[in-house]
């Protein structure tokens, strides 16, 4: 099993330029995460998706838009990519264990916006 | 805003040395989850507490979870240079169908060899 896989690793973008980050997991997750981790900032969840045809808001959404394509897919789409997006991107993916979700990383997304 | 804020914000230890990492919350939890991220990685699950645990052990890694004081600590004995990561400590709240886990800032420690 691959896990979760992100794609491109690496990106730079000129301001006002879109892009579309994509990530598939082979686990048969229900759940699936986009965070943004800054440095000193953590990790900050932008959107996520409890299940198949659902999409949520986290803390960060603006500037953002995801599609849950199916149930190994999600991506997240920068319309108009600004400096401020200029982070480093993870998918994570979990299933429900006993009431808890444990989380499965992707190696994330290198983006820097320029 | 932040769930979890961990301390020391950075730990430096010697190889075989124990380090310890603590974590404080601000909400009611299900549970509290560790995990771990080598330099330019994911992030890799260690180990989960849940509320109505007071500690928990896997190898060389030992958890406890106070929820009176909302805090939780990581204990990884003999450490090893390979153990220089970032440690993260995440909660996941109680009630309902709450999918998400909240971050802290981590803490960075470095293992001397």
């Amino acid at each position: 099993n691959a896990g979760v896989t992100q794609t491109p690793k690496f990106q730079v973008l000129k301001t006002g330029q879109s892009m579309t980050l994509q990530c598939a997991q082979d686990m048969n997750h229900n759940s699936m995460y986009w965070y943004r981790q800054d440095p000193g900032m953590g990790l900050r969840l932008i959107y996520y998706s409890a299940s198949e045809g659902t999409t949520d808001k986290g803390e960060v959404p603006n500037g953002y838009n995801v599609s849950r394509l199916n149930k190994r897919e999600f991506s997240l789409r920068l319309e108009s990519a600004a400096p401020s997006q200029t982070s480093v991107y993870f998918c994570a993916s979990s299933a429900r264990q006993g009431g808890s979700y444990e989380q499965y990383f992707g190696p994330g997304t290198r983006l820097t916006v320029t | 805003s932040q769930q979890g804020e961990e301390d020391p914000q950075a730990l430096s230890i010697q190889e075989g040395e124990n380090a310890t990492m603590n974590c404080s919350y601000k909400t009611s939890i299900n549970n509290l989850q560790w995990y771990r991220q080598n330099s330019g990685r994911g992030l890799v699950h260690l180990i989960l507490i849940r509320s109505n645990e007071r500690e928990k052990h896997s190898g060389r890694l030992r958890v406890t979870l106070d929820t009176s004081k909302k805090s939780s600590s990581l204990l990884i004995t003999a450490s090893r240079a390979a153990d220089t990561a970032s440690y993260f400590c995440a909660t996941q709240g109680s009630g309902g169908s709450n999918y998400k886990l909240t971050f802290g800032k981590g803490t960075l420690l470095t293992v001397n060899p």
